[in-house]
């Protein structure tokens, strides 16, 4: 258990609708990231920060946006969700900067 | 472009049997691989790591082979069991401050009683 804990662990949402997840951690590590995972895709990284308000682009940004006003949260926002983003997304935090954790993860349906 | 190449998608062996999950990788600037384990439900949990200074690295039953001149490594699991049963990743990183993973697209294992 790495003290990440994900909220919600599910939702179902509408097209068009804003949607924000988040990520707590309980350690105070400095590296917190948000992936999707897909099937057939893997995890791809969305954002990351690497500390209280310093944030940047991963490999599949488009469309969200990202926040961390205290090192123990990281936001994410779907500005307009599309069903694209119907996924399963994952939050990590980095000990020690190599190794990741990973939360539960949040299931997003947008219909 | 997919920078990490996983094979294959899915492996049925039986109890006791050594599943072996391959990947290839293409950015030369990667220096930390990691196999992550990933169960029904639940986020993925690292499992062992290589860096590319060493060809082998064992923990428990589980071994990772790395080969650098092929940009290649994979995951052996000795005598494996149904409790094995899992989706496995690997991934793979640069040098660099903030670390990002680029995974692999996943092996989902089934091991038979």
């Amino acid at each position: 258990d790495a003290g990440i804990t994900q909220s919600p662990r599910h939702k179902v949402t509408e097209t068009g609708t804003p949607v924000t997840l988040r990520c707590h951690q309980t350690e105070n590590h400095r590296y917190m990231y948000w992936y999707r995972q897909d099937p057939g895709h893997g995890l791809r990284l969305i954002h990351y920060s690497y500390g209280v308000k310093d944030t940047d682009k991963g490999e599949v940004s488009d469309g969200y946006s990202v926040s961390r006003s205290k090192t123990e949260d990281f936001l994410l926002t779907l500005e307009s969700a599309t069903s694209s983003q119907t996924s399963v997304y994952f939050c990590a935090i980095a000990r020690g900067l190599e190794t990741q954790y990973f939360g539960p993860g949040t299931r997003l349906l947008v219909l | 472009q997919q920078q990490v190449k996983q094979s294959p998608q899915s492996l049925i062996v039986q109890k006791g049997g050594i599943p072996i999950i391959n990947c290839a990788y293409e950015n030369t600037a990667f220096d930390y691989f990691p196999w992550y384990q990933q169960f029904p439900g639940k986020g993925p949990a690292l499992l062992i790591a290589i860096r590319p200074d060493v060809s082998e690295k064992k923990e428990g039953r589980f071994t990772i082979s790395f080969n650098k001149s092929a940009k290649q490594f994979s995951l052996h699991i000795m005598d494996s069991q149904p409790g094995d049963s899992a989706t496995y990743f690997c991934a793979a990183s640069p040098e660099g401050s903030a670390r990002q993973l680029t995974f692999g697209s996943g092996t989902q294992l089934t091991v038979l009683p």
